[in-house]
């Protein structure tokens, strides 16, 4: 299994424009999120779905974007980008098990928004 | 979610073992313990979970104290590959809402090893 991958691995974007990052899993995971963390700070939740067709906000929110068309795939959408928006992005999945479940992260992407 | 309160850094020499310890006073009933520990420029990965009962996996040791207002991870020798941020998470069963599975990351103990 590859596990969580994540694509692009680095972006450097200019104020205002879109993109889309990807974040794929082979384990067949219902659960997948997307979090942000910030130089020396811990990671925060974007955004996160239970199922296919099922997303919901986390506890930043704003500027982004996700579907959830496919149980593999989980994309994050910048809508417009904005140099507060420069962090490492990263993309989890897991199965639920209740408390006792695991989670499995991406390698991360590192974005710049200029 | 129940907050956790770790050391901001520890040091330990290779090959010695290490005991990073985390506080949780609030812990519920339901709540499990998880560690996770990010090392440079990667994500996040799991390193161990438990409820109760102290646990044991190949990268390491938990252990529980009995009234698990407090835990400790043990890396029974420390290698310098284990230098990363170690992150003590608390994961309840609410599955709906913001505590639907979000692990809340606080700033985690960052432990550097010495050859």
């Amino acid at each position: 299994n590859a596990g969580v991958t994540q694509t692009p691995k680095f972006q450097v974007l200019k104020t205002g424009q879109s993109m889309t990052l990807q974040c794929a899993q082979d384990m067949n995971h219902e659960y997948m999120s997307w979090y942000r963390q910030d130089p020396g700070m811990g990671l925060r939740l974007i955004h996160y779905s239970v199922g296919a067709g099922i997303t919901d906000q986390g506890e930043v929110p704003n500027g982004y974007n996700v579907s959830r068309s496919t149980t593999e795939d989980f994309p994050l959408r910048l809508l417009s980008a904005a140099p507060s928006q420069t962090s490492v992005y990263f993309c989890a999945s897991r199965k639920p098990q209740g408390g006792a479940d695991t989670q499995y992260f991406g390698p991360g992407t590192r974005l710049t928004v200029l | 979610d129940a907050k956790t309160t770790q050391p901001n850094s520890m040091e330990s020499n290779e090959e010695e073992p290490v005991h990073l310890p985390c506080n949780h006073s609030t812990i519920s009933g339901t709540d499990y313990i998880h560690w996770y520990r990010q090392l440079p420029s990667q994500g996040p990965e799991y390193v161990i979970h438990g409820l109760t009962s102290n646990v044991n996996n190949r990268m390491a040791s938990l252990a529980i104290a009995e009234d698990r207002k407090s835990s400790t991870l043990i890396l029974h020798r420390a290698t310098l590959r284990d230098a990363a941020v170690y992150y003590c998470i608390l994961r309840g069963l609410s599955a709906g809402g913001t505590s639907y599975g979000k692990l809340t990351f606080g700033q985690g103990t960052i432990l550097t090893v010495h050859p």
